[in-house]
């Protein structure tokens, strides 16, 4: 089967460091991807891993645990902006089809 | 340029209306997707073209029917809608589909549609 899990929501402080989880269960993998949602807009790319290990990308981290079924988005110096929700996308080996979580509302306060 | 159109940005039909939704992307990206997102749900698919042929269909029922005219273009008629299927539609675009490589998906700002 297929299944991707993620907090519904989380809350962090303006400047802080936030951590968001995700594990996956797929029938094959190939690749991970992280996007940002605005409410009411579209999702934007923020990162991609296929290798186990740290992907960093400004503010943005990502890691990724192919044996684990895991991977984390890190956000460091939290803005207000960043306020959004952040998917995590797996794309199927089997099927080629990206399979999106139900998403991680972030909220960040002054 | 990293874009992806979609027209119309909003959307009020009824349920015995015909329209269309477009998306254009000048990306020279292969693979166009349409996925349709309720509020608080992540996207959920519907369609995907690969060298505008259409790859998947997740048993999308008949009043949606997708077209790809050309590399660059994408539509999806609509026709004898129900209110169930207000959502926002969004288009995509990636490089390519399939066992051509993993690539990540550039989204449209979608076409927010009331069905009354």
């Amino acid at each position: 089967g297929q299944n991707i899990d993620q907090p519904t929501e989380m809350t962090a402080t303006e400047g802080a460091i936030v951590q968001i989880n995700c594990t996956y269960q797929t029938s094959g993998f190939n690749g991970l991807f992280w996007y940002q949602q605005h409410a009411g807009e579209a999702p934007t790319f923020l990162s991609y891993n296929v290798l186990d290990g740290l992907e960093e990308k400004g503010r943005f981290s990502s890691f990724l645990s192919r044996s684990k079924g895991y991977s984390y988005l890190l956000l460091k110096e939290l803005q207000m902006k960043d306020s959004a929700s952040y998917l995590c996308a797996v794309r199927d080996s089997g099927t080629y089809k990206y399979i999106f979580g139900t998403g991680t509302r972030l909220k960040v306060l002054a | 340029d990293t874009e992806v159109t979609q027209t119309p940005k909003h959307l009020v039909m009824g349920m015995t209306n015909k329209k269309s939704l477009k998306c254009e992307q000048h990306m020279g990206h292969r693979a166009m997707y349409w996925y349709k997102q309720k509020a608080k749900k992540p996207p959920e698919l519907m369609f995907v073209y690969s060298y505008e042929k259409l790859s998947i269909n997740e048993s999308v029922p008949s009043r949606f029917s997708p077209e790809c005219p050309n590399s660059s273009l994408l539509n999806l008629h609509l026709h004898a809608l129900q209110p169930e299927d207000s959502a926002l539609y969004l288009c995509a675009s990636s490089q390519v589909w399939g066992a051509g490589g993993t690539y990540e998906q550039y989204f449209g700002p979608g076409t927010r549609l009331t069905v009354t």
